[in-house]
């Protein structure tokens, strides 16, 4: 079956140090994967997008790893800020659908402390 | 530019009423898509529209549930005789028509309960 997994368990940080979050998916043939951060009671807000051609992304203070392989990607914040704190979603296209069909893992909540 | 919006915020209803969601895309977008998220799951796509037109409703079920994205005015997502288990966040995104634009912009959801 189709599955996009995230470590369900919050991860907690300290200020200053980089944060890693781990997205697996099965069965799924993406042309690129997202990742999207979600604050609670607000909607997801795009972060990055990589694509299966591309190794590694970066934007600022984020850095996406993308194996196709291995079927997953990292997510890496550097330098972490406690404003860093919020739910990180990744998601891919389901594929041969025509559109952007968007599969969403459950989230990863990071926790950055002062 | 205004992003996505939705009304309202907070929706309460009892069951067997019916709830109408609805959503403004960004300007210039043309492509709408609505998904539910449930207490600890992930976004689930429900439907994909276009002006006047649904492109994929696969991830609707097939009962109770309808949405419209009319020539004017704002996509709708209409539940018919709400129950419990509808209860949820459900967000639209939006996405302009020019292709290999794939991001989606999402607006920051209507919560229903239901009693």
């Amino acid at each position: 079956s189709q599955k996009i997994e995230q470590n369900s368990e919050a991860l907690n940080i300290q200020e200053g140090k980089t944060a890693t979050l781990t997205c697996n998916y099965t069965n799924y043939s993406p042309a690129y994967l997202q990742w999207y951060r979600q604050d609670p009671g607000r909607g997801p807000v795009f972060l990055l997008l990589i694509r299966e051609n591309e190794k590694e992304k970066r934007k600022e203070r984020l850095k996406v790893t993308f194996d196709t392989t291995l079927k997953q990607s990292l997510f890496h914040i550097t330098a972490s800020q406690p404003a860093d704190s919020a739910t990180y979603l990744c998601a891919l296209d389901e594929g041969n659908t025509g559109f952007q069909k968007l599969v969403f893992g459950t989230g990863t909540r990071l926790l950055v402390s002062p | 530019n205004a992003g996505v919006m939705q009304n309202p915020r907070h929706l309460v209803r009892r069951r067997g009423q019916e709830a109408r969601l609805r959503c403004s895309p960004m300007k210039g977008h043309s492509h709408v898509y609505w998904y539910r998220q449930l207490p600890e799951e992930g976004l689930k796509f429900m439907v994909y529209l276009q002006k006047e037109n649904i492109i994929d409703e696969s991830g609707m079920p097939k009962e109770r549930f309808s949405a419209e994205f009319p020539k004017e005015g704002p996509s709708i997502l209409r539940i018919q005789q709400v129950v419990r288990g509808d209860s949820a966040a459900y967000f639209c995104a939006s996405s302009p028509p020019t292709s290999g634009q794939e991001t989606q912009y999402f607006g920051p959801g209507t919560r229903l309960l239901v009693l």
